[in-house]
């Protein structure tokens, strides 16, 4: 099946909000409420941010958001940090030949 | 708290088997579906399979020909194997837990491994 898109890179200043947008299908990203979203540092394992669209795991700042409108969702980030500049990568459930579908992932640059 | 480990060859032979095994630890590897998920250079994440801790498999059907997921619950592992190999395999490897346990499952993994690098080639 056809990977999520994803923008390659978006950058933000520090104290500003960026968005992150991932578009899929109606067999993915638009039919379910299972878009989920991870934060991964230059060697470092991936992080889950975000998950069924617009939860935050325990301990996630509250700078992280998530939202979905038709066959996109997004993830916000609010108040840019030094320390928010990573990759991020979404994924969804998919009714397909498997069940998850990734994103080509985002480099976010806090310039 | 609880953290994965790939670990294997990072150099595999064309024609060969590579393997991997990820090691949970601060854990039970009990109760959990457990996948491995990988990233070819420049390409996105492809979820390769996972294995319920009982054994129960469910492969991607592009690899499913080539690819033996197995667990190991005394040593608290699991292990990926995939025959055939050609340079479309290198990737960085990832193992990750799909979060949820006894009887509840989440659409999303909740914990992963720092990957691993393997490249085929001769």
């Amino acid at each position: 099946q056809s990977a999520l898109t994803q923008p390659a890179s978006v950058s933000g200043s520090p104290g500003q909000s960026i968005t992150i947008s991932c578009t899929g299908t109606t067999s993915d990203v638009g039919g379910y409420n299972y878009v989920s979203w991870y934060q991964q540092h230059p060697g470092k394992a991936p992080k889950l941010m975000i998950y069924d669209v617009s939860n935050r795991p325990s301990g996630v700042s509250n700078r992280f958001s998530g939202s979905k409108s038709g066959n996109t969702a997004s993830l916000t980030i609010s108040g840019l940090q030094a320390e928010d500049e990573a990759d991020y990568y979404c994924s969804s459930y998919t009714l397909s030949t498997t069940p998850w579908v990734f994103g080509g992932g985002t480099k976010l640059t806090v310039l | 708290q609880v953290q994965l480990q790939e670990s294997g060859p990072g150099l595999v032979k064309p024609s060969e088997t590579l393997s991997l095994t990820c090691t949970v630890s601060g854990g039970s590897i009990s109760s959990y579906y457990w996948s491995w998920i990988r990233q070819p250079p420049g390409k996105e994440l492809e979820w390769i399979g996972y294995i319920y801790y009982s054994g129960t498999t469910n492969y991607n059907p592009s690899l499913m020909s080539r690819l033996t997921i197995s667990v190991d619950t005394s040593k608290n592992q699991f292990s990926l194997k995939l025959s055939d190999v050609t340079a479309a395999d290198t990737a960085v490897y990832y193992c990750a837990r799909r979060a949820g346990s006894s009887g509840w499952y989440g659409w999303y993994f909740d914990l992963w491994g720092r990957g691993t690098l393997v490249t085929v080639s001769s």
